[in-house]
């Protein structure tokens, strides 16, 4: 079946640092990628998304490249501000029986970024 | 934007009693879906619905567990005899078409079982 891996958490960074979350998957088929993102207190955000090989998904300078080849799909920002604190959730979405979608979630990497 | 919304917020159940937990899918969407995510543990499966039946469950959605769109706005989720371990972060979601699109999610119900 569908699996996501994701790096344990949690990442502590300072303000402006580079960040990286590493993501890879398992599926059968094309499934569609996603980075959602749980802030304190709060539901479930998409932050972006990749439905085919090659394609990079952005958002509020995060990015992700659908990386066929290394079944990878880690995350990206240049810089990290203090309100990116949050739990970031790579995530999968692939035909299931009947032909609909369920996603399959990775166990969360929570990112603290320090003033 | 539209959202995904969800009632109550926060929900305290002695073991053994029924729960419905409430979910408002956005208004134009067609395919909704209950996820739980147990305190410190990954977003799980429970439950996929479209055309008013279950298109497919997890091995977590036993009998006790049940969904129901009652009308035109509200998509449902009843436990019927609560226990301890349903204790979790109750999600649900919806999406305009099948396939692989991004789904919209609420806020959650969290579910404390006494």
């Amino acid at each position: 079946g569908n699996s996501v891996t994701q790096m344990e958490g949690p990442v502590t960074l300072s303000e402006e640092a580079f960040l990286t979350i590493n993501c890879t998957y398992t599926a059968t088929g094309y499934p569609s990628l996603f980075w959602y993102v749980q802030y304190p207190g709060e539901g479930l955000q998409l932050l972006l998304k990749a439905t085919k090989a090659d394609d990079k998904g952005s958002n509020k300078g995060f990015e992700a490249t659908y990386r066929k080849e290394t079944t990878s799909f880690h995350l990206e920002k240049g810089s990290v501000q203090v309100s990116d604190s949050a739990v970031y959730f790579c995530a999968l979405s692939g035909a299931s029986r009947g032909g609909y979608q369920k996603v399959t979630f990775g166990t969360g990497t929570k990112l603290q970024v320090i003033p | 934007e539209p959202e995904v919304t969800q009632t109550p917020s926060h929900q305290v159940t002695q073991m053994g009693q029924e729960v419905i937990l409430r979910c408002v899918p956005i208004s134009n969407h067609l395919y909704f879906y209950w996820y739980r995510q147990i305190l410190g543990q990954k977003v799980e499966f429970l439950v996929s619905f479209y055309n008013n039946e279950i298109s497919e469950k997890s091995e977590i959605f036993d009998d006790q567990f049940s969904v129901e769109r009652p009308d035109g706005s509200n998509f449902t989720l009843k436990i019927r005899s609560t226990k301890l371990e349903d204790s979790a972060m109750y999600f649900c979601a919806s999406t305009n078409r099948g396939g692989n699109q991004p789904q919209h999610f609420g806020d959650g119900t969290r579910l404390s079982i006494l």
